[in-house]
């Protein structure tokens, strides 16, 4: 069992460019969520996504971020025109289903610097 | 003010020590509360979960929930070298669909030989 697959590991963007993050769930899990973890901080939920629909965007950036889960594939955060502010860590997590904490697992993140 | 408050340390300890983690929060919904461990570079772990108030023991762990007093801790007995990480406290309103957590920001810990 490979767990939760997040890459790349480490992501370097110039400010203005586009990062696109990536996370395989564990196999049977339907359910992806998305957090935020800036320096010094803890984590901070930014979304929630079952295959092809977005169940729970309220911790999203109105803008430049975007999320998906399509049918086959995995799990992609998009951020647009990256600024400084938006480096920091960003772990998937993904569970067999919506209800419960014990199987909720989480991936080993990637780290975006914004140069 | 934050909805989970956790003090951020370092907490430095000897090897064998009792450590005590805690974290208040200010949401009365909150119904499950979690520890989560994280090593450097990597990403949380569960080490253990409650659900409402109360006491749940896990070898060497011990979590409670006091709800009156929107207070949890985390007690690890015989604390080892390995312990050292990040302990993160998250909790959940977990209203039957779900989840998303709401983390303190991690209290750093040191076991020391």
């Amino acid at each position: 069992n490979a767990g939760v697959m997040q890459n790349p590991r480490h992501l370097v963007r110039r400010r203005g460019q586009e990062a696109r993050l990536r996370c395989s769930p564990m196999k049977g899990h339907s359910h992806v969520y998305w957090y935020r973890q800036l320096p010094e901080e803890g984590l901070k939920f930014m979304v929630y996504l079952q295959k092809e629909n977005i169940i729970d965007e309220s911790g999203m950036p109105k803008e430049r971020f975007s999320a998906e889960f399509p049918k086959e594939g995995p799990s992609i955060l998009r951020i647009q025109q990256v600024v400084r502010g938006d480096s920091a860590a960003y772990f998937c997590a993904s569970s067999s289903s919506g209800q419960g904490v014990d199987g909720y697992t989480f991936g080993s993140g990637t780290r975006l610097t914004v140069v | 003010q934050k909805e989970v408050e956790q003090d951020p340390g370092p907490l430095s300890v000897p090897e064998g020590a009792i450590v005590s983690l805690n974290c208040t929060y200010s949401n009365s919904a909150f119904q499950y509360f979690m520890w989560y461990r994280q090593y450097s570079r990597k990403g949380p772990e569960l080490l253990m979960y409650t659900y409402s108030s109360g006491n749940k023991e896990d070898g060497r762990f011990t979590a409670q929930v006091d709800k009156s007093s929107k207070y949890i801790s985390l007690f690890i007995r015989d604390s080892q070298p390995s312990d050292s990480a990040t302990y993160l406290c998250a909790m959940t309103e977990n209203t039957g669909t779900a989840s998303k957590l709401t983390f303190g920001t991690g209290t750093r810990l040191q076991v020391t030989l």
